[in-house]
This record gives C-alpha cells, structure tokens and sequence, in this order.
C-alpha cells in the first residue's frame, strides 16, 4: 500500500528564511511524486512533479524538490520565502495523479 | 483556459438532509475526480470518471453518496441522508496530459465546496 507521511503539521519561518517542507512516501515500485499548495478556500495547485530523470525538480513560484529513493523521501525547497507563500502544502504519492495518495499537509506561517 | 468550476462553495445543512454539488471540468478533460478533504486531512478520492463511466468508486459510501456524469463533461456529487462526519470539503479535480514531454497527466483542482452538517 501506498503512504505518504508529512512530519511536520505546522512552520513558522520569516519571511527571506529559506524554507524546507519534509515528506516522506511509502510505495512499492517507482513513484511519481508531487507537491500541491492550497491556499484559504482555495483548490490544491500543483507545485512541481517528479516522474523519472534528474531527481532535483524545479516547480513554479520558486520551489523546487529533490527525490532520495535510499530515504523515500521528496522534501520541498524554497531559498527565501515571500509572505505569500503562506497556504497548506500536499506532498502525494502514486502512479497516477488522480489516484495518488496525500498528505495531510504542512501548514506555513510566514513570519514578516 | 477556464479553470475547474464548482458550486455550491459553501453550504450548512442538518444531518439526514441532502445535498448536492456540481462540478465543471476543464474543457477537453475526459477524467473527472471527486475527493472529500476533511479538516486537517489531505484530499481522498471518493470516484473517478473516465468521459460518462465510473473507473473507479471503491471508495464511494454506496449506502448515502451516489455521482453521475451522464454526458462526459459536468458532475454531481450527492449526499443523501446526510451525517456528521460528511462535513468536509468536496473537491472536483479534472486531468489531462501535460503539455511537456513526460505525457503524465496531472489534475487541476476546483476550489471546492465546503459542507457543514449540523
């Protein structure tokens, strides 16, 4: 079975702070891997996506990821962080993307 | 493009009462999806639709949810009777290939409708 473990519930970091969202899967076979932000009422966007290749993943608005196949783990990166970026983050894992399994998410607060 | 259209966006109703949502996909999406996020939980995927068939509804409550998507393009998701524990938010996602080279598909999400059972 598949699973997709966020540690992290809640960060706070200030804004300019880098910043680095931990996620870590379970998954019998070659992942595909994704990252989605929702923000207050507002669907889930993806971020960035990882099918095969280079396993450092450069997404929109800045993010980008890199894929540990030895720590099954797909954390997210942003150098500095803008008071924008303040929303819930979805790491999901599966081989299809509508059929993958989430997270239950990392809520960031951006300090000013 | 126009993005993934839902409605209602919020609705409070009491338990044992129905509820339906209705969803717009992507124009050119032939996959629909239907999720429940329920407080503190990240999306769950409720049914899946290829053009007008069901894919895959294993995760469907058969007993109070049912989903139809008769001419391939707009859904409704129901709720009928409905109980506490329904209080979520039902997302709509629709999916199409990428525009790159991996020819994966990736979802675009409406912006769901939030329900509260009371």
């Amino acid at each position: 079975a598949q699973s997709v473990t966020q540690p992290d519930i809640h960060i706070t970091v200030s804004e300019g702070a880098s910043l680095e969202l931990r996620c870590n899967y379970s998954y019998g076979a070659t992942p595909y891997l994704f990252w989605y932000v929702q923000s207050p009422g507002q669907g889930l966007q993806l971020l960035l996506k990882y099918f095969s290749g280079d396993t450092l993943v450069q997404g929109i608005k800045g993010f980008e990821a890199e894929f540990k196949r030895s720590q099954s783990s797909f954390n997210l990166r942003k150098p500095s962080v803008h008071w924008s970026d303040a929303a819930e983050y979805f790491c999901a894992v599966g081989r299809n993307a509508g059929k993958s399994t989430f997270g239950d998410g990392t809520t960031l607060t951006v300090k000013p | 493009e126009a993005g993934v259209a839902q409605s209602p966006r919020y609705k409070i109703i009491e338990k044992r009462q129905s509820v339906a949502f209705w969803c717009n996909p992507i124009s050119g999406h032939a996959t629909l999806y239907w999720y429940q996020q329920i407080l503190g939980q990240g999306p769950k995927l409720l049914i899946q639709f290829q053009n007008n068939g069901v894919v895959d509804d294993s995760q469907l409550p058969k007993d109070r949810f049912s989903a139809e998507r008769l001419k391939g393009v707009d859904s409704t998701l129901k709720i009928q009777p409905a109980k506490l524990e329904d209080s979520a938010v039902y997302l709509c996602a629709s999916s199409g290939i990428q525009r790159d080279n991996s020819g994966a598909n990736v979802l675009t999400f409406g912006a769901g409708s939030r329900l509260t059972v009371l």
